[in-house]
Order: C-alpha cells, then sequence, then structure tokens
C-alpha cells in the first residue's frame, strides 16, 4: 500500500506567524506531489504543484521537496485567519495521466 | 467559464440498490477523475478517464465502475450499495494542454446509503 502520511493537528499558528505543514510518502518512484487546500463543506482547490528537490514559491506560499527523505512540506508566510482550512497533500501515482493518492490532511487554525 | 458541474448533489438510497452520478467537465477539459471523501478514509482515487479510456484505477472493488463520452461528460455508477459506501464523491477535470496540472474539483455529490 503505497502511504501518503499527514499530522492530522489542529495546527495552530497565530496571525502573521509562519505556518508549516509537512507530508511523507512512501513510494520513492513518485514524481509529482500537489497541495490542496480544502475549506469546510468546500471542494478541494489546488495551491501548488512540485516535481523537483528543492523550494517552489508562490506568493505566501513556499513548497519544498525532498525525495531523498521523501517528505513534501509546505510553508505559508503571514498566515491569515482566511488560511485556516484543511491542507491536503497529495502524491501523483499514474505513470500517465493523474492518479492523486491524498493524505488525510493537516486542519489549520490561524487564530487573530 | 462554467466550472465542473455534478449533478444530482444529494442522494438517499437503500442497501442493495445501484446508483448513477454524472459529472460535465470544464469546456475543453479532458480528463476527469473521480474520488470517494468520508471522514475515516480521507479523499481516496477510484478512476481517470480520458478520451473515453480509463486511464488510471483506484484500490476499490469492482461495484465501482464508470465510463466517459465523447463529449468527455463522465459517468459513475455504484451497484449493489453498502452502508460504507455513504460518502462525498467528486468530480474533477483536467485540461491536458499548454502543461497546465491544475485540476478542478466539482461541488460533489453527496450519497447517503441506509
Amino acid at each position: 500500500q503505497k502511504e501518503v502520511e499527514q499530522n492530522s493537528g489542529p495546527l495552530s499558528v497565530p496571525e502573521g506567524a509562519i505556518a508549516s505543514l509537512k507530508c511523507t510518502y512512501s513510494d520513492r518512484g513518485s514524481q509529482s506531489f500537489f497541495w490542496y487546500r480544502q475549506y469546510s463543506g468546500k471542494s478541494p482547490e489546488l495551491i501548488m504543484f512540485i516535481y523537483s528537490n528543492g523550494d517552489k514559491e508562490d506568493g505566501r506560499f513556499t513548497a519544498q521537496l525532498n525525495k531523498a527523505s521523501q517528505y513534501v512540506s509546505l510553508l505559508i508566510r503571514d498566515s491569515q485567519p482566511s488560511d485556516s482550512a484543511t491542507y491536503l497533500c497529495a502524491v501523483n501515482l499514474g505513470r500517465s495521466g493523474y492518479a492523486l493518492n491524498f493524505g488525510k490532511g493537516t486542519s489549520l487554525l490561524v487564530t487573530p | 467559464k462554467a466550472g465542473v458541474t455534478q449533478t444530482p448533489r444529494y442522494l438517499i438510497k437503500t442497501r442493495g440498490q445501484q446508483v448513477t452520478l454524472s459529472c460535465s467537465p470544464i469546456s475543453g477539459h479532458r480528463s476527469v477523475s473521480w474520488y470517494q471523501q468520508t471522514p475515516g478514509q480521507g479523499l481516496q482515487f477510484l478512476f481517470e478517464y480520458f478520451s473515453e479510456t480509463q486511464r488510471n484505477k483506484g484500490n476499490f472493488p469492482g461495484r465501482f465502475s464508470g465510463r466517459q463520452f465523447s463529449n468527455s461528460r463522465s459517468e459513475m455508477n455504484v451497484s449493489t450499495l453498502e452502508l460504507g459506501d455513504s460518502a462525498l464523491y467528486l468530480c474533477a477535470s483536467r485540461l491536458l494542454a499548454g502543461g497546465s496540472n491544475e485540476q478542478f474539483f466539482g461541488p460533489g455529490t453527496r450519497l447517503t446509503v441506509l
């Protein structure tokens, strides 16, 4: 069974702080990695994807991939109360197309 | 541009029945994927269709099946419903052109099996 593991949280950070979320995966052959955000009662929406080792930045979000240690992380700078949501990590298991294997998500709470 | 639409939004069925869910992708999107979301198991991949062909399949029993039509619309069928099939079923579509990697999710169909 190819696993994607996330700490369920809740992770609580004060407004303006950096929120750090981490996800580990078991399939060493995985090539593409995704972070989704899901608000309560809503559908997931893509925040970022990353393919290569290292960091990828998009606005307040930075994704970090370390294939040797098999983890991907998401940093949210200057956290806002509107960032309070469940963050889902996903790994594409499909050799062609998409077969996203999702972690169970980390609940983030940003307190004013 | 209209988003991914799913019908119906809510369904109540009894054990042993079968159900068909429908998904219309964003115009121009050719890949459609289906997911099951439950509080206990989270979001789990069911299958992906592209050009009317199933390209990837998750680890679900054969009671779960799907198909895609020439206009990219997709249907998912669950036969012989079990209580554990109660879940939110999400459909997602993807463009598959211009290097786009974003998969857009629909609002989901909430299935309750009694």
